[in-house]
């Protein structure tokens, strides 16, 4: 079974600190998606990768194939980037069964 | 504007009802799911669909029925609801890239459902 493991669980920031969330899975997989849920519960996702790293405005996400590990960093933080942070896996063979992380809470104090 | 829509947002059930969940996206999306989040536990896959006529089960099937007639909606039936079922339930569609991969995951905004 694919299990996904996120570090930390919490994490409490002051604003402008770089953030660093981990993510940890134990099958080879086809993709991996990061994903926020706002405090009033909406679902946005970040970032699809299967290999190497991406960047959007000031989130950027790496993941590392044979190590089977992802990151996703914060640059600048702010307030308003406090919210739950999901990793979640595509198993290789698997088109179409994420399985999820039980996610990280930012909180970003000004 | 575009994306994912889900009704209700609220719900209490009496246990034994009946119930459906909306679901409609208007993106021309292939792939529909849906989704349970308890917690102190991740997301968990309950059905999802790649077509119009086409479902299949996820980890958490049990209890619940879907259909895809249409490409935009996938509706969620509660057959006879249990306590154990209270949880926040969310839809969720995407699209296949080049690779074959499903990219664009779009989220509708959750029901909290209660079973009393």
């Amino acid at each position: 079974k694919n299990e996904v493991e996120q570090s930390p669980q919490n994490l409490t920031a002051q604003e402008g600190e770089f953030i660093t969330i981990n993510c940890s899975y134990s099958v080879g997989i086809s993709a991996l998606h990061w994903l926020q849920q706002h405090p009033g519960g909406g679902i946005v996702s970040l970032f699809m990768l299967s290999s190497g790293k991406k960047k959007h405005g000031r989130l950027i996400a790496t993941i590392n194939i044979q190590e089977k590990h992802s990151s996703l960093h914060i640059t600048a933080s702010h307030p308003r980037d406090s919210a739950v942070y999901i990793c979640a896996v595509l198993p290789g063979g698997s088109n179409y069964k994420l399985t999820f992380g039980k996610g990280t809470l930012l909180t970003v104090n000004p | 504007n575009a994306g994912v829509t889900q009704t209700p947002k609220f719900q209490v059930l009496k246990t034994g009802q009946s119930m459906t969940l909306q679901c409609a996206q208007d993106m021309n999306h292939e792939y529909m799911s849906w989704y349970r989040q308890d917690p102190g536990m991740g997301l968990r896959l309950i059905h999802y669909s790649v077509g119009a006529g086409i479902t299949d089960q996820g980890e958490v099937p049990n209890g619940y029925n879907v259909s895809r007639s249409t490409t935009e909606d996938f509706p969620l039936r509660l057959l006879s609801a249990a306590p154990s079922q209270t949880s926040v339930y969310f839809c969720a569609s995407s699209y296949m890239g080049l690779n074959r991969l499903y990219y664009g995951y779009t989220f509708g905004s959750g029901t909290r459902l209660t079973v009393v």
